[in-house]
């Protein structure tokens, strides 16, 4: 079956512009999250839908946000981008279950650079 | 806060065995993966432990002792394509999708 499924693969963005990524999970998969993979914090979450539903949101400011979509496709958004946003943005996606071992299936990341 | 240590690198010869440590302090537990992950590609998973002991899967093991807050990968008869990052991550109590990941220990396999 196809894997999880992230565009675009790589992007450049200037300070202050906004970026939109997406995600395509697994076939079935109901719950997808995000996360930020930069060198010195390792992989860092930032929030997780289920059902069109933001469920769990981690430490980041508002200029994050995300999206799901009835097929539970994902978007998220970083708008006023900085320097520091620079990383790559990894999804996620799982069962989405409330107890056991929810592995996630990781796609290959967006890799964004702010100049 | 929550908290998870592992060594930043660490080398190891081909066919010998290698021992990756993980220590966590988090807001409750819920569980421990193991995920590798190659340079350029996404983290893939290797084990999850959520009772004390040893679970084995292959060449890889993985073991975890919750009243210490520590877990290890083990890796056996290592080839060169075991060159990789491992990533220790623990759900806590805070949402089962929510994994604090540590940084990750990068492992190099040398001939």
């Amino acid at each position: 079956k196809a894997g999880v499924t992230q565009t675009p693969r790589y992007l450049i963005k200037t300070r202050g512009q906004q970026v939109t990524l997406s995600c395509s999970p697994i076939s079935g998969h109901r719950s997808v999250s995000w996360y930020q993979q930069t060198p010195g914090q390792g992989l860092q979450f930032l929030f997780e839908y289920f059902s069109e539903t933001q469920r769990n949101k981690g430490n980041f400011p508002g200029r994050f946000s995300g999206r799901q979509f009835s097929n539970s496709r994902s978007e998220m958004n970083v708008s006023t981008l900085e320097l520091g946003d620079s990383a790559l943005y990894l999804c996620a996606s799982s069962l989405g279950q409330s107890s056991g071992a929810n592995v996630l299936t990781f796609g290959a990341g967006s890799r964004l650079t702010v100049l | 806060g929550q908290n998870i240590d592992q060594p930043t690198e660490m080398t190891a010869t081909e066919g010998a065995i290698v021992q990756i440590n993980c220590t966590y302090q988090t807001s409750g537990f819920n569980g421990l993966f193991w995920y590798q992950q190659h340079a350029g590609e996404a983290p893939t998973f290797l084990s999850y432990n959520v009772l004390d002991g040893l679970e084995e899967k292959g060449r890889f093991s993985s073991f975890l002792s919750r009243s210490k807050g520590y877990s290890y990968l083990l890796l056996k008869e290592l080839q060169m394509k075991d060159s990789a990052s491992y990533l220790c991550a623990v759900s806590s109590n805070t949402g089962f999708q929510k994994l604090v990941f540590g940084t990750g220990t990068r492992l190099l396999v040398s001939p």
